[in-house]
């Protein structure tokens, strides 16, 4: 059962213009959100994350949306850099026997073309 | 963030054989916690290891295939034992950083592959 999904394995986007990957969730009980971008041969790295309090927070060309509602988030990347190329991971966290679980998608690739 | 430190970076094994991961923290932390990456997959929490007390295990994942050894703050070890084809992939730690404690930072993975 996949409490998170990211139904894109893959995203094409030119220099310059906004990418945005999307992430979907089952589980309300997650309050936590997070985005991680991650390059080969390397971990992955934080790059945003957003209460569930709030809809939306931003940083720099980042911005994540979310839509309790509708149990989805996404990323925005404006503009868009081919430096970005690299698999984007959406988390979501929960409470769980004394620490906040993460659950993660699977990812999807994104491929930013001068 | 957290600097965070794994070896070996990679390795290839035998079938059988056992390999022990290191993650080494740059400063103090109270938990620690253990990922798989299998191939074209998500990653998987395995355990959460914490100082002074039994590691944690996720569901799927059992000590005698997967001991942990936490025994300092900062420095934590995962054994692959009896390794087999199935168990290659990307083993990561990561740490809790962060004003609100709730974001994971990641060291940079080991890739395993058993032959």
């Amino acid at each position: 059962d996949q409490q998170v999904k990211q139904n894109s394995p893959s995203l094409s986007v030119q220099e310059g213009r906004i990418s945005i990957l999307n992430c979907d969730y089952t589980n309300s009980m997650f309050d936590y959100f997070l985005w991680y971008k991650k390059y080969p041969a390397e971990g992955p790295t934080f790059l945003i994350s957003i209460s569930s309090i709030k809809d939306k927070n931003e940083d720099g060309r980042f911005t994540v949306f979310l839509n309790k509602s509708a149990k989805h988030l996404s990323l925005h990347i404006v503009p868009s850099q081919p430096g970005d190329s690299a698999v984007y991971f959406c988390a979501a966290s929960a409470f769980l026997r004394g620490f906040q679980k993460l659950v993660f998608g699977t990812g999807t690739r994104l491929l930013v073309s001068p | 963030s957290a600097v965070i430190s794994q070896k070996p970076s990679r390795d290839i094994c035998q079938r059988g054989t056992s390999l022990t991961i290191q993650c080494q923290v740059d400063s103090q932390v109270t938990m620690m916690f253990w990922y798989r990456q299998q191939p074209g997959q998500s990653l998987t929490l395995i355990a959460t290891a914490n100082q002074g007390s039994e590691a944690t295990y996720e569901s799927g994942f059992v000590i005698d295939k997967f001991p942990i050894s936490r025994p300092n703050l900062t420095f934590s070890t995962l054994t692959v034992s009896n390794m087999s084809p199935e168990d290659s992939s990307i083993y990561l730690c990561s740490v809790v950083r962060g004003r609100d404690g709730e974001t994971q930072y990641f060291g940079p993975g080991t890739r395993l592959l058993v032959l």
